[in-house]
């Protein structure tokens, strides 16, 4: 049972452009979120988070927005650069609630930016 | 400090050998965790440690495997009977849990293991 999906293996964009990649999860108990990059042979690496008690986070170009209703994240990277190209992963935790934030991650979506 | 930081970056062994991989977190956190990737996956949680103390363990985690975090510092995880299914890449992240919330969850850049 995948908790937290990734339904779009791969996108590509043009530099410049807005990224907009997506994740939906099924857990309603899940009420801290975040998004780690990952270039291959590497681990990943954070890049933004958002809790539950908010709907949108911004950090220079990444804009993470949740719809709780939904059950719904998405992440925004406006403009798109070619550095950019990497997987992205999305993850959940219930660790607020919990205390465990153990960390629950999608598939990911490989991110393609084109000069 | 620089970093997460996980030994070797890769293993390969036999079928049936024992392999042990080492994690260093970052010195000021109180939390680390053991997660384990497959190809076309994200991570899965494998189990983690308050200190020394180890407070939960996945349902993946199968008798074979075993962790230790002996001085509350750095962490090793044991496979023993290694079989070509746990081929991964074992990745290790630790943050600072206080007063109810976490702080820099880190991760390192993995153990890859290929048993042949």
């Amino acid at each position: 049972d995948q908790q937290v999906k990734q339904n779009s293996p791969s996108l590509s964009v043009q530099e410049g452009r807005i990224s907009i990649l997506n994740c939906d999860y099924t857990n309603s108990m899940f009420d801290y979120f975040l998004w780690y990059k990952k270039y291959p042979a590497e681990g990943p690496t954070f890049l933004i988070s958002i809790s539950s008690i908010k709907d949108k986070n911004e950090d220079g170009r990444f804009t993470v927005f949740l719809n709780k209703s939904a059950k719904h994240l998405s992440l925004h990277i406006v403009p798109s650069q070619p550095g950019d190209s990497a997987v992205y992963f999305c993850a959940a935790s219930g660790g607020r609630t919990s205390g465990t934030y153990k960390y629950i991650f999608g598939t990911g979506t490989r991110l393609k930016v084109l000069a | 400090d620089t970093g997460v930081s996980q030994n070797p970056r890769h293993k390969i062994t036999k079928r049936g050998q024992n392999v042990t991989f080492r994690c260093d977190p970052i010195s000021e956190h109180n939390r680390l965790y053991w997660y384990r990737q497959t190809l076309g996956q994200g991570p899965e949680f494998l189990t983690y440690f308050q200190n020394e103390a180890q407070l939960e363990k996945s349902r993946l985690l199968s008798d074979r495997f075993s962790a230790e975090r002996p001085k509350g510092s750095f962490s090793t995880l044991e496979i023993q009977r290694t079989e070509q299914g746990d081929s991964a890449m074992y990745l290790c992240a630790s943050s600072l849990v206080a007063g109810g919330a976490n702080y820099g969850y880190t991760f390192g850049s993995g153990t890859r293991l290929t048993v042949v």
